[in-house]
């Protein structure tokens, strides 16, 4: 079968990193992507991987490795406007999207 | 318009009526989604819609629930006889092809009372 796995929920400190990983089993791979979903909103879009290696964007960076079918995204310099859900979304065969149930970020003073 | 819209943001309705859901793609987008997200859930696919072709509608709960997409823009989705676990955030997304990132509507929080 097809599974995303993220954690649920995870807390970090204003100004700190953190890294959320996301594990995928899917019917084939076309990519892997991150979306950040603040409460009561739409999904927006964060980042998309589909070759081994880190992409970096500003403040956000995601890794993925396909062999070991791991992604991480990556948070740098948090702010509190970064305490949001964030989904990780694989890509299979058929280039429909498998969600995770998403990690949801505490950011603490 | 800019983005993806949705209409109406919420709707409130009791059990066993029928209520439709509104989608206006992107411009251009070929490619319309529409997925189901309850509380503290990720998202379940429902519908896709890809130009002219016919839909994949695997993801649909029931035959109580149906779709359509008029002249490859807006689409609506429909459900009767709704029942209260119907309740949740109904999204639409788009995007430019299947294979391209999609970008997601604010959605309709739908209540079954």
């Amino acid at each position: 079968g097809q599974n995303i796995d993220q954690p649920t929920e995870m807390t970090a400190t204003e100004g700190a990193i953190v890294q959320i990983n996301c594990t995928y089993q899917t019917s084939g791979f076309n990519g892997l992507f991150w979306y950040q979903q603040h409460a009561g909103e739409a999904p927006t879009f964060l980042s998309y991987n589909v070759l081994d290696g880190l992409e970096e964007k500003g403040r956000f960076s995601s890794f993925l490795s396909r062999s070991k079918g791991y992604s991480y995204l990556l948070l740098k310099e948090l702010q509190m406007k970064d305490s949001a859900s964030y989904l990780c979304a694989s890509m299979d065969s058929n280039y429909q999207l498998i969600w995770g149930a998403g990690t949801k970020l505490i950011i603490k003073p | 318009g800019a983005g993806v819209s949705q209409s109406p943001s919420n709707k409130v309705t009791e059990k066993g009526k029928d209520v439709e859901l509104r989608c206006d793609p992107i411009s251009g987008h070929t490619a319309l989604y529409w997925y189901r997200q309850s509380l503290g859930q990720g998202l379940e696919f429902l519908i896709y819609f890809q130009g002219n072709s016919a839909p994949d509608k695997s993801g649909l709960p029931s035959d109580r629930f149906s779709a359509e997409r008029t002249g490859g823009s807006v689409s609506t989705l429909t459900i009767q006889r709704t029942q209260q676990e119907d309740s949740a955030v109904y999204l639409c997304a788009s995007s430019q092809a299947r294979e391209e990132t999609q970008y997601f509507g604010p959605g309709t929080r739908l209540l079954v009372l």
